[in-house]
């Protein structure tokens, strides 16, 4: 079956500017996590939502950072008044429910960089 | 494209040969963990796993061990061929409702013809 898809793979914007990332976990999966991958990094936990709530946002890096999740599938990461140190490769994943020993399944990321 | 690799620990090894990479992890609380393998401009592609109450599992061509006592990590791969170029990064995940995963550093594995 399909995989987590996420759009668009590229974002190219300029400082100060807003984005919208997006994410289709994989059909039925419950839970979906965002992530942020520096250039030589492993990624880094950002939020994870279970159905339509946020479970846990504690990895978003500021007030700048929100993502919604609002029919519990597609999953909109947001992004105001970019910064450059925002550029980086911006992950999804999903597993088919919420639990700490659930295989997360990751798409292939969004390329973001703010000139 | 970009690499992954960059600044990462590097793995040399001939084709055909055997691999081992290890991951050091920091959470004595942590139960479960995977490994996960990234080719340059891909996502993370799931490798195996094993949880807390295990210290060794099998796959196709891989095997994870788990040493708690030292909070060690490590990935075999037998037999090791070109497709298994990439990164490999061990990943951890706490639990206790917290179900975001902690990465490792990651290691560049390189296959030599």
């Amino acid at each position: 079956g399909a995989g987590v898809s996420q759009t668009p793979s590229n974002k190219v914007t300029e400082k100060g500017k807003y984005v919208e990332l997006r994410c289709d976990p994989i059909s039925g999966h419950t839970a979906l996590y965002w992530y942020r991958q520096s250039l030589g990094q492993g990624p880094e936990f950002l939020i994870y939502f279970q159905g339509t709530g946020a479970a846990d946002d504690s990895g978003l890096p500021n007030d700048r950072f929100f993502a919604v999740r609002p029919e519990g599938s597609v999953s909109t990461l947001k992004i105001q008044r970019t910064e450059r140190g925002d550029s980086a490769v911006y992950l999804c994943a999903s597993s088919r429910r919420q639990g700490a020993a659930e295989t997360q399944y990751f798409g292939p990321g969004t390329r973001l960089l703010v000139l | 494209g970009e690499s992954v690799g960059l600044h990462l620990p590097t793995l040399s090894v001939q084709e055909g040969d055997n691999s081992i990479i290890n991951c050091a992890y920091s959470n004595s609380a942590s139960d479960y963990f995977i490994w996960y393998k990234q080719e340059s401009g891909k996502g993370p592609q799931f490798i195996i796993d094993i949880r807390s109450n295990m210290d060794k599992r099998q796959g196709q061509r891989v095997t994870v061990l788990l040493n708690k006592t030292v909070k060690h990590l490590s990935l075999q791969i037998a037999a090791t061929q070109p497709g298994d170029s990439a990164v490999y990064f061990c990943a951890e995940n706490s639990g206790g409702g917290a179900d975001g995963l902690t990465f490792g550093k990651g290691t560049h594995l390189i296959i030599q013809p």
